[in-house]
């Protein structure tokens, strides 16, 4: 069965800093990937999902992220953060139709 | 496009009580699926509807959980005894059809969850 790992259950950056957030996963099929941004009180938004194709994915909101299979991640980046980038970032994998979440990334956002 | 629509948004219960979530899919999706989220943790899948019927709820815990779909649109989900550890957010989400998608992805679509608490 497949599996997720989030580095970092919180993280804080200032604003205009790199945000970076971790995702390792396992699979033992090609997997699909995804980025899910939760809100307060919301249910999750998908920021951008990984296929086929590209390896480098770009989402909602400015954020990207990039496939390695090589080293089984599934990073999430924005160049610049902004104060309403604050949420929880889940990061999930999907592989023969079973889908996995996983624990979740608090961002925190500095003025 | 209206979204996923869950209702009561907030519920207190307490323990040994019983409660009962609804949730509507957005119009014309074929698939429905439950998920459970604790405090801290990432959405856990309790059940997935293809229409009316059961694709997958080997993570249900059929003890004291149950959700029907019965006219392949709106879906309840039951929790009858519910313990102090069911305190969590229960999210529903609908995509628009698994079985003609030829193994590509249909995106899943979030609603805004109701929230439990177990007393």
């Amino acid at each position: 069965a497949q599996s997720v790992t989030q580095l970092g259950s919180h993280v804080s950056v200032s604003e205009g800093a790199l945000v970076l957030l971790r995702c390792n996963y396992s699979s033992s099929v090609p997997p699909y990937l995804f980025w899910y941004v939760q809100y307060p009180n919301q249910g999750l938004q998908l920021l951008l999902k990984y296929t086929t194709g590209a390896t480098l994915v770009k989402g909602i909101n400015g954020f990207e992220a990039e496939f390695k299979k090589s080293e089984t991640s599934f990073h999430l980046t924005k160049p610049s953060a902004h104060m309403s980038d604050a949420a929880e970032y889940f990061c999930a994998v999907r592989s023969n139709n079973d889908m996995r979440f996983g624990a979740g990334t608090r961002l925190t956002v500095k003025p | 496009e209206a979204g996923v629509a869950q209702s009561p948004r907030y519920k207190i219960i307490e323990k040994r009580q019983s409660v009962a979530f609804w949730c509507n899919p957005i119009s014309g999706h074929a698939t429905l699926y439950w998920y459970q989220q604790i405090l801290g943790q990432g959405p856990k899948l309790l059940i997935q509807f293809q229409n009316n019927g059961v694709v997958d709820d080997s993570q249900l815990p059929k003890d004291r959980f149950s959700a029907e779909r019965l006219k392949g649109v709106d879906s309840t989900l039951k929790i009858q005894p519910a313990k102090l550890e069911d305190s969590a957010v229960y999210l529903c989400a609908s995509s628009l059809d698994r079985a003609a998608s030829g193994g590509l992805y249909n995106e899943q679509f979030f609603g805004p969850g109701t929230r439990l608490t177990v007393l």
